[in-house]
């Protein structure tokens, strides 16, 4: 049981570029969770998904952030026209259900730079 | 105010002492978590609590639901829990709230 993967671990890209973050959930998680840590600063919820469906996507910016997460293939974050302050860390989280009394098991993290 | 508030933010001990984290949070919650971040950026998930208390080695992670206050403990430190330690509850919508965390560096 591989836990919940993530990649790529390091990624740098130079502003108005795309970053694309993915995420394999911990085998029979079906729930997925995204986070963004910035520099400095805690942990921020940014979008829920089970299979083919965005649950809740209220930490999302509204603008160039993107989520899915398709029935085959991992949970994919997309950052279009990346900006300086898109540079943080974004974990990845899964469970096996909806309920919060559930233990989450997190990736390692993708930590992305904007130059 | 945060729904989720740690205490302290940073802390120093030395190598065997005893180790206490406050969390106090101000939304309804079904459990309450309390993570690890190791110095890599990695993290763990150490406790999911809903009443009580839980034991894990020589964590320990207590919950007052109606005070809406938990706490973890760390007995003999050691170097090796340095660590930033969150709290984290769950709302009712499947989002977190999340302390900022608490810095603790165990000197030997």
């Amino acid at each position: 049981n591989a836990g919940v993967m993530q990649n790529p671990r390091h990624l740098v890209r130079r502003r108005g570029q795309e970053a694309r973050l993915r995420c394999s959930p911990m085998k029979g998680h079906s729930h997925v969770y995204w986070y963004r840590q910035l520099p400095e600063e805690g942990l921020k919820f940014m979008v829920y998904l089970q299979k083919e469906n965005i649950i809740d996507e209220s930490g999302m910016p509204k603008e160039r952030f993107s989520a899915e997460f398709p029935k085959e293939g991992p949970s994919i974050l997309r950052i279009q026209q990346v900006v300086r302050g898109d540079s943080a860390a974004y974990f990845c989280a899964s469970s096996s259900s909806n309920s919060g009394a559930n233990v989450l098991t997190f990736g390692a993290g993708s930590r992305l730079t904007v130059l | 105010k945060n729904e989720v508030e740690q205490s302290p933010q940073n802390l120093t001990a030395q190598e065997g002492e005893f180790i206490t984290i406050n969390c106090s949070y101000s939304v309804g919650i079904s459990a309450l978590h309390w993570l690890q971040q190791h110095p890599g950026g990695g993290i763990v998930s150490l406790f999911m609590l809903s009443s009580g208390k839980k034991k894990h080695g020589r964590l320990i992670a207590t919950i007052n639901i109606q005070e809406k206050h938990s706490s973890l403990h760390i007995t003999a430190s050691h170097p090796r829990d340095s660590a930033v330690y969150i709290c984290a509850a769950p709302n009712t919508g499947n989002q977190f709230y999340f302390g900022t965390g608490t810095s603790l560096t165990v000197i030997p």
